[in-house]
């Protein structure tokens, strides 16, 4: 059973739309992480956000954190087929507890 | 600065076979961990590795065991493999246990069982 659930499993656009990924949790975790991850690759860190309530930005993307550490969501703006890959978020305590990953493909 | 390396990066394997993955970290990097990735489990925690001492394991049966070497290198061996055990398996390191610090992430080893 995975503590965190991502939503949705699959997501398909057009470039230059908009696109929301959700992260939700049964536990609290001390922070969370965001990864992408391109096929061949491993993961790679975007983001850890640790208090409630924080909002992060980087470039077009944006992290929030809810207020009770539970939740969090990824939002991208004017996606770009650069963005394709899956997006993966992570619990921490001694370790990543990672949900199951939301497929993002941008077609050109 | 060379990112974590592993090897082999593709493995085809038998049913009760062993084998043998290795992990090489950033160099400086002191802390190594394992994860597997299935469709249908995601990634999750192996074990993690620092100052060549197992430090935490997840969920896993007895035959996927580790090491971690003086120059902290680390290797895992899965023995008497299933066919479940087919996964990519990745290895991450940081400067230091936990997930305080940075992890970074090697591009993984595709095994393969038949």
């Amino acid at each position: 059973t995975q503590l965190l659930e991502q939503s949705p499993q699959f997501l398909s656009i057009q470039e230059g739309e908009n696109l929301t990924v959700y992260c939700n949790s049964s536990s609290v975790f001390s922070s969370l992480q965001w990864y992408r991850q391109e096929p061949g690759e491993g993961p790679v860190l975007l983001v850890t956000v640790v208090t409630g309530g924080e909002v992060k930005k980087l470039k077009r993307l944006t992290f929030q954190f809810g207020d009770a550490r539970k939740d969090s969501s990824l939002h991208i703006t004017a996606a770009q087929p650069g963005d394709t890959g899956l997006y993966l978020c992570a619990g921490t305590d001694y370790k990543l507890s990672f949900g199951a990953g939301t497929t993002v493909t941008v077609r050109a | 600065k060379a990112g974590v390396t592993q090897t082999p990066r593709y493995l085809i394997k038998t049913r009760g076979q062993q084998v043998t993955l290795s992990c090489s970290p950033i160099s400086g990097h002191r802390s190594v961990s394992w994860y597997q990735q299935t469709p249908g489990q995601g990634l999750q925690f192996l074990f993690e590795y620092f100052s060549e001492t197992q430090r935490n394991k997840g969920n896993f049966p007895g035959r996927f065991s580790g090491r971690q070497f003086s120059n902290s290198r680390s290797e895992m061996n899965v023995s008497t493999l299933e066919l479940g055990d087919s996964a990519l398996y990745l290895c991450a390191s940081s400067l230091s246990p936990g997930t305080s610090y940075e992890q970074y992430f090697g591009p993984g080893t595709r095994l393969t069982v038949t």
